[in-house]
């Protein structure tokens, strides 16, 4: 069973510094993997979504990699403002239905 | 880019009570609409996947009697919450795929509805 860890838990940084967040998974067989964020009481927004033939993904200051074979994502956010604050989720579809598999979550602050 | 819609997007009712959830896709047809569950603190975990046309597939440990799910068009799937409890206090999120979009894979999600029962 696909098992998907979020390293930390929480996350505090000063404006402008860059953030690292990390997602694990135990199967390598994966179609793709989501990151999403959510903000408190929301709904989730898609950030990226990496295929599992990609090793990257970019979207402004937000750049996701993937490494299958380790079972490792990291999102990276360059130079976080404070209204980075909220919680990101990875997620992993490792069915062809498009079922996805959350982790926990990184709850970020980032303080002015 | 594609919008899910949820109603209502709060509600609390008796115990005992029955409490409907309406999830639409806007913009587009969604053939595939999956349900999530998400207690305070916790991580989504996904309840039933819901295909137009046929009977939903739960996941395991998810009571399909008592959640009944119903994805009657292309555009609308509802979770119906039967004799509630104050476990069943949650925040339920719905999301959709887009198959006729650019991004199939992509799952667009639902603002979400919490659900408090008394």
């Amino acid at each position: 069973k696909q098992e998907v860890t979020q390293i930390p838990a929480a996350l505090s940084v000063p404006e402008g510094e860059n953030l690292v967040l990390n997602c694990s998974f135990t199967d390598s067989a994966i179609y793709n993997l989501q990151w999403f964020r959510q903000d408190p009481g929301k709904g989730l927004t898609s950030l990226l979504l990496i295929q599992s033939s990609q090793r990257e993904q970019t979207s402004g200051r937000l750049n996701a990699s993937l490494d299958k074979s380790s079972g490792r994502s990291t999102l990276y956010i360059a130079a976080s403002q404070p209204g980075d604050s909220a919680t990101y989720l990875c997620a992993v579809n490792s069915d062809s239905w498009g079922k996805l598999q959350f982790g926990a979550g990184t709850q970020v602050v980032v303080t002015p | 880019g594609a919008v899910v819609s949820q109603h209502p997007s709060r509600v609390i009712c008796k115990s005992g009570t029955s409490v409907k959830i309406e999830c639409r896709s806007l913009d587009f047809q969604a053939t595939t609409m999956f349900w999530y569950r998400q207690f305070p603190k916790q991580s989504l975990m996904l309840m039933a996947t819901s295909n137009e046309g046929s009977k939903a597939t739960y996941e395991q440990g998810v009571e399909k009697d008592k959640f009944l799910i119903n994805h009657a068009s292309l555009t609308l799937s509802t979770l119906t919450v039967t004799s509630a409890h104050p476990e069943d206090s949650s925040f339920y999120i719905c999301s959709a795929r887009d198959w006729g979009f650019s991004d199939p894979e992509t799952q667009y999600f639902g603002p979400g509805t919490r659900l408090l029962v008394l």
